[in-house]
């Protein structure tokens, strides 16, 4: 069974700071793993995609990894701002049965200005 | 990627009563998901919807309390019955326009039961 798991579950850092998250999961398996951010109360934004043949992908200020025969990703964020403050969640598609989305249980960062 | 639109946003409802959720979106899908994310929780799949066939629930979900129809391949909806206070939670929709393709999630919908 797929777990994902994400570290740290919380993070606090001063605005500007660079910064990295980290997700791990059991079994490399996948179609592909997915960012997300999802605000107080809120539904959740895809951040990145990274299909299991990539290694990296950009957007902006964000950059995400895979390793996928370690079972690792990591999302890099730049220059921090304190509307980067959000839960930020790991999902990996499994190639069996229905193609499901697992999750970690996210990591909830925020930026002190 | 495809736009989902979810309704309503929230609600507050009475223990007892049945709130029905509806997802629409912008392109055809074959599958949608509904997931329920409980307080300080992560999401967990409540079932895959497809489209003329039944849905596929989840372990520790059932047909009778989170009956979903999929009439077509825009549209699905869930509904929440004979609520009580511990179906108080965020309840999403979710789709992909194929199998390589990253997953779109709607905005949530914030269901207190009192």
């Amino acid at each position: 069974k797929q777990e994902v798991t994400q570290i740290p579950a919380a993070l606090s850092v001063p605005e500007g700071e660079n910064l990295v998250l980290n997700c791990s999961f059991t079994d490399s398996a996948i179609y592909n793993l997915q960012w997300f951010r999802q605000d107080p109360g809120k539904g959740l934004t895809s951040l990145l995609l990274i299909q299991s043949s990539q290694r990296e992908q950009t957007s902006g200020r964000l950059n995400a990894s895979l390793d996928k025969s370690s079972g690792r990703s990591t999302l890099y964020i730049a220059a921090s701002q304190p509307g980067d403050s959000a839960t930020y969640l790991c999902a990996v598609t499994i190639i069996q049965g229905a193609q499901k989305l697992v999750f970690g249980q996210g990591t909830r960062l925020t930026i002190n200005p | 990627s495809a736009v989902i639109s979810q309704k309503p946003s929230r609600d507050i409802c009475q223990r007892g009563t049945s709130l029905t959720i509806q997802c629409q979106v912008d392109s055809q899908v074959t599958m949608m998901f509904w997931y329920r994310q409980q307080p300080g929780q992560s999401l967990t799949l409540i079932a895959t919807a497809n489209q003329g066939s039944e849905a596929t629930y989840e372990s520790g979900f059932v047909i009778d309390k989170f009956p979903i129809s999929r009439p077509n391949l825009t549209f699905s909806t869930l509904t929440v019955s004979n609520m009580s206070p511990e179906d108080s939670s965020i309840y999403l929709c979710s789709a992909r326009q194929g199998q390589r393709s990253g997953y779109t999630f709607g905005s949530g919908t914030r269901l207190t039961v009192v």
